[in-house]
Order: C-alpha cells, then structure tokens, then sequence
C-alpha cells in the first residue's frame, strides 16, 4: 500500500527557511510524479510544485524561485525547501503522489507550517 | 492560468438526498478534470480522474462527467459519511489548479 509521512513544519519567522520531508513506503518516489499541495487556513488548495520521474520540476507562480523540490532515492523521500518565507506561506503542506498523471492519487497526513513574528 | 469555478459554495442536504456539484473551467481541459473529497481536518481523497473514472475504494454512488470545460460531481443518496468538501482539479496545464470547494452539509 502507498503511504506518505510529511515531517518538518513549525513555526519560521518571516524570511526565514524551512525544509519539508515527505517519507513514501509502497511505492518508489522515483517514479511517480510527486507534488506539494497546500492549505491555508480555513481555505481551499493550492498546488505548490510537482517533481518527474525523469526530475523536470515545475512551480506555481507564488513561490517560484522560492521553494525548491528535490528526492533523495536512496531514502525514497520528497523534499521542499522553503527560502524567504512570507506570512501568506502559512499552510498545512500536503505531499501527494501519482503514477501516471498530474493528479493526486495519494496524500500524506499534512504538515503545518506556521510563518509570523 | 486556467480557473476552475465550483457551484455552489456550500449546500445543505439530507441523508438520501441527490446532490449535484458542477465546476467549470476558463479553458478546455479534456478530460483532464480530477474530483477530491476532503473531511475536516484530514487530507483530501482523489474520488474521480479522468473526469468520470471512480478511483477502485469509491462507492458507486458518486458519478461524475463532462468534457471540455463543463464538470459535474452526482452523489446518488447521500450517505452520512459523504459530508465533506469537494474539490475538483484540473490537471491538464501548469498551473494545476482546484476550483474553490463546494462544502456539502447535514440539513
């Protein structure tokens, strides 16, 4: 069974940085496409960065440049390094996954990340 | 960017009732469309890809549909434990995108 284990939120202050870790069992991250997907509170989702099997990455406009998503294979994991972080980053981060498509077919429980003063 | 418009926001409903939720998209998307259920404080579930295809654990009394740029989610008699917020996603550019929830609850 796929299963995903997100670890690292907190509280950062403002420009400060971060780095999420996205444990997978059941499955290799190398070869699904893995994402971040965030939830501020009290509202909807947004889609943060997703990661290729062949490791072609991609951002949304609010955090390009900022955040930075990479694996480590040998310890089947997903990260997201957040730099310079802004109030407005404050958000449970979810780390999903799937197989064939730019969907999420699998989530992990939800990390929260708190950014203020 | 594509903009994903879910109606309505919130709906009250009872058990057994039929509930339609519809999403639209500022673009074609295919079928490109991916429908999630969230419950609170937990993550979201992926019920439906490819617009109308139920994930294998999804009971058959959600269906979906649509292509292009119009999208409904149908729950055929609501079940208590179907209270929740929809989503729908789609995923066929960057950026991906969700429409802004549709919270169905216990009238």
């Amino acid at each position: 069974e796929a299963r995903l284990v997100e670890s690292g939120g907190g509280l950062v202050q403002p420009g400060g940085s971060l780095r999420l870790s996205c444990a997978a069992s059941g499955f290799s991250v190398s070869n699904y496409y893995m994402s971040w997907v965030r939830q501020a509170p009290g509202k909807g989702l947004e889609w943060v960065s997703i990661l290729y099997s062949g490791g072609n990455t991609y951002y949304a406009d609010s955090v390009n440049g900022r955040f930075t998503i990479s694996r480590d294979s040998s310890k089947n994991t997903l990260f997201l390094q957040m730099n310079n972080l802004r109030d407005e980053d404050t958000a449970v981060y979810y780390c999903a996954s799937d197989p064939y498509s730019l969907l999420f077919g699998v989530w992990g429980q939800g990390t929260l990340v708190t950014v203020s003063s | 960017d594509i903009q994903m418009t879910q109606s309505p926001s919130s709906l009250s409903a009872s058990v057994g009732d039929r509930v339609t939720i519809t999403c639209r998209a500022s673009q074609g998307i295919s079928r490109s469309l991916a429908w999630y259920q969230q419950k609170p404080e937990k993550a979201p579930t992926c019920l439906i890809y490819g617009a109308s295809s139920l994930q294998s654990w999804v009971p058959s009394r959600f269906s979906a549909s649509g292509s292009g740029t119009d999208f409904t989610l149908t729950i055929d008699s609501l079940q208590p434990e179907d209270f929740a917020t929809y989503y729908c996603q789609q995923y066929n550019s960057y950026p991906l995108t969700f429409g802004g929830g549709t919270r169905v609850e216990i009238k």
